[in-house]
């Protein structure tokens, strides 16, 4: 099976702008969930998405968003950037919540200048 | 409020030699703990998840215990390899809710 991929890899974008990442999950898997993972904070979760129904949610603001297609791809949406939002973005699927083992993407770095 | 501490939080060991990676967390109700780990510049990969109810679980040469009366973990690695070079995560995950704490890591570097 073909892991958790994650697009873009990298991102550039300045204060202000919005972003959009993606998350494809592994074949049947149908829960996403998203973190942001910084230096400074080390892993923190973002929100958990299983069949198009956000199930939790982290402590982050209403700028990060996401939602869930059918097929169980799921995008994130970070809108008025801040610096503070440079991060690695990472995504992980599981089947079938996400109290089973985790599978996780490479990760989108986006850089936020 | 829920925490994870990790110990300790870098540490370099020689090729061949065995370590131990602590992990405190105070999280409340339990549910599991698991441990990741994470190559630089790639997510995490699963190395153990432990239920309440499991002592000790293992994955190769990485062997994980619990003891959920002190609410410790470890992570012991044996005859080390320098592909073992990493960050190792603690979680711990609470029952009812999914939302995970992680600990924020320890940096492993084994030298040749």
């Amino acid at each position: 099976k073909a892991g958790v991929t994650q697009t873009p890899r990298y991102l550039i974008k300045t204060r202000g702008q919005q972003v959009t990442l993606s998350c494809s999950p592994i074949s049947g898997h149908r829960s996403v969930s998203w973190y942001q993972q910084t230096p400074g904070q080390g892993l923190q979760f973002l929100f958990e998405y299983f069949s198009e129904t956000q199930r939790n949610k982290g402590n982050f603001p209403g700028r990060f968003s996401g939602r869930q297609f059918s097929n169980s791809r799921s995008e994130m949406n970070v809108s008025t950037l801040e610096l503070g939002d440079s991060a690695l973005y990472l995504c992980a699927s599981s089947y079938p919540t996400g109290g089973n083992e985790q599978f996780f993407g490479p990760g989108t770095r986006l850089t936020v200048l | 409020k829920n925490q994870v501490e990790q110990s300790p939080q870098s540490l370099i060991i020689l090729e061949g030699k065995n370590c131990t990676l602590q992990c405190n967390y105070t999280v409340s109700p339990f549910s599991n703990l698991r441990w990741y780990k994470q190559d630089t510049g790639r997510g995490p990969v699963s190395l153990t998840i432990m239920t309440f109810s499991e002592n000790t679980k293992s994955n190769g040469r990485y062997t994980a215990t619990l003891d959920a009366d002190t609410k410790q973990s470890s992570l012991h690695i044996t005859a080390s390899q320098l592909s073992d070079s990493a960050s190792y995560i603690c979680v711990a995950q609470s029952g009812g809710s999914y939302i995970p704490t992680f600990g924020r890591g320890t940096s492993l570097i084994v030298h040749p």
